[in-house]
């Protein structure tokens, strides 16, 4: 059964690059048909916000409202998935959470992991 | 993009009756191979969101049957038979058929 396991630095300073990882388990990075890895996070107290995906075919999507500030990337040796995010604000402290999607299985999210951008 | 719109946002239930949010969304969630791609998480409290259904009305695993999803094109329905006290959180509906995937605003269920 597929495991997401996201994992990150928990607090990171203003203006520096958020770095985070998903841990895949249970399953391949890869499989054949249509598939893509999704980062999506959650500001406390408020809801849930799609930051962007990377696809079975390398596209990526991210969303406008990150402007350029997303890199989204697979890594098949480790068999991760790394969402990173620059000039990180007091706006980007969130649980981040990485999840899977095919085109008929039911998704598979991580529990995520917390962030705090602070000085 | 597509708009997710949620109701009620808040939702009072006595235990053993039962409970509907609806959500409704800007443009037809129907993909050409016949499924709708809107998905419905609880996010209990104090936990990350967890996967009820998929697909607009099919079950994940281990979630209890008295949940239900229903619904097509831009209307979708999410039904508890009987509302249980294990069932209190935060209730989203998410699209996932166009980017950028959105969610509704979410639909706070507690206990009556």
């Amino acid at each position: 059964q597929l495991q997401l396991q996201e994992s990150g630095p928990g607090l990171v300073n203003p203006s520096e690059t958020l770095s985070l990882i998903c841990d895949v388990s249970g399953g391949s990075l890869t499989s054949s048909g249509f598939y893509y890895w999704a980062w999506i996070r959650q500001p406390p107290g408020k809801g849930l916000e799609w930051i962007g995906s990377i696809y079975h075919d390398g596209t990526i999507h991210h969303n406008p409202s990150f402007k350029s500030r997303v890199a989204i990337s697979v890594d098949t040796s480790n068999n991760q998935v790394s969402l990173q995010l620059s000039s990180v604000s007091a706006a980007d402290t969130a649980l981040y959470l990485c999840s899977k999607r095919t085109l008929l299985q039911p998704p598979v999210w991580g529990r995520g992991t917390r962030v705090t951008v602070s000085s | 993009d597509i708009v997710m719109t949620q109701s009620p946002v808040s939702l009072s239930v006595t235990p053993g009756e039962p409970a509907s949010i609806s959500c409704r969304s800007s443009q037809s969630l129907l993909f050409s191979n016949g499924y709708h791609y809107l998905d419905w998480y609880l996010q209990k409290p104090g936990q990350s969101p967890q996967l009820l259904i998929y697909l607009g009305s099919n079950r994940a695993s281990g979630v209890p049957d008295r949940f239900s999803g229903s619904g097509s094109g831009t209307d979708f329905t999410l039904k508890i038979n009987t509302m249980e006290a294990e069932d209190v959180g935060v209730y989203y509906c998410m699209q996932a058929l166009h980017n950028p995937l959105t969610f509704g605003g979410g639909t706070k269920v507690d206990i009556k």
